[in-house]
């Protein structure tokens, strides 16, 4: 099992650019999530898809963000355009369902380091 | 609205110490579920535990404890015999039923280092 897949692992742009981030759950997981880490906000949850639709952006700070998810094994996180405020870890994480409890845990990425200058 | 606060910022202790880990939650779901995620230095979060509201029987886990006490609102975990490799940032997190178990909410997390 290679665990959920994210690229790149760090991203250094400036100001105004357009930033892409990627992410393969694992194969056969049917939730995804877009978590972002910083020091003063600590873990939000920004926007999640069951079955590849997206569920619940309520997190997704503004409109400068936006996911997809096409397909079951690939999705990106996009912010156009770029403000040093986005620089965070920003984690991508996949999960089984509602099924069972022991569905129910969440796998993450190795996160992605982005920096805005 | 769903909190969790984790009033340790930081832990310093030398090895083969116990340690434990507070977590303090508000809910107004009588169905919830609580975690434990480690975030060692490679930096992807690590499932430990999960308990649901209606289970409030301590886990034990190796070297790693859990007290759930639905009195006090309070899911705390506690390392035994601490090691360096324990060394990491722990979170808890809660999530309701209604909302659906996956959509968590973190605590601020607790930076543990375990000191040789």
């Amino acid at each position: 099992d290679a665990g959920v897949i994210q690229s790149p692992r760090h991203e250094v742009t400036e100001m105004g650019q357009e930033v892409t981030l990627r992410c393969k759950p694992i194969s056969g997981h049917d939730y995804l999530f877009w978590y972002r880490q910083t020091m003063m906000r600590g873990l939000e949850l920004l926007i999640y898809f069951n079955n590849n639709v997206p569920i619940d952006d309520s997190g997704m700070p503004e409109d400068r963000f936006s996911a997809k998810m096409p397909n079951a094994s690939f999705s990106t996180l996009k912010i156009q355009p770029s403000e040093p405020r986005d620089s965070a870890v920003y984690f991508c994480a996949s999960s089984l369902g509602r099924a069972s409890p022991n569905n129910e845990k969440l796998f993450f990425g190795s996160g992605t380091q982005l920096s805005v200058l | 609205a769903q909190k969790v606060t984790q009033a340790q910022t930081e832990i310093s202790v030398v090895e083969k110490e116990d340690v434990t880990l507070d977590c303090v939650y508000e809910t107004r779901d009588t169905t919830y579920y609580l975690f434990w995620y480690k975030q060692p230095p490679s930096g992807e979060l690590v499932f430990l535990i999960r308990r649901n509201s209606f289970d409030e029987q301590n886990e034990i886990s190796g070297r790693y404890s859990w007290n759930f006490q639905k009195s006090t609102s309070s899911f705390n975990f506690t390392i035994t015999a601490s090691q360096v490799v324990d060394s990491a940032v722990y979170f808890c997190a809660l999530s309701e039923a209604n909302q659906g178990a996956q959509k968590l909410v973190f605590g601020q997390g607790t930076r543990l280092t375990i000191n040789p």
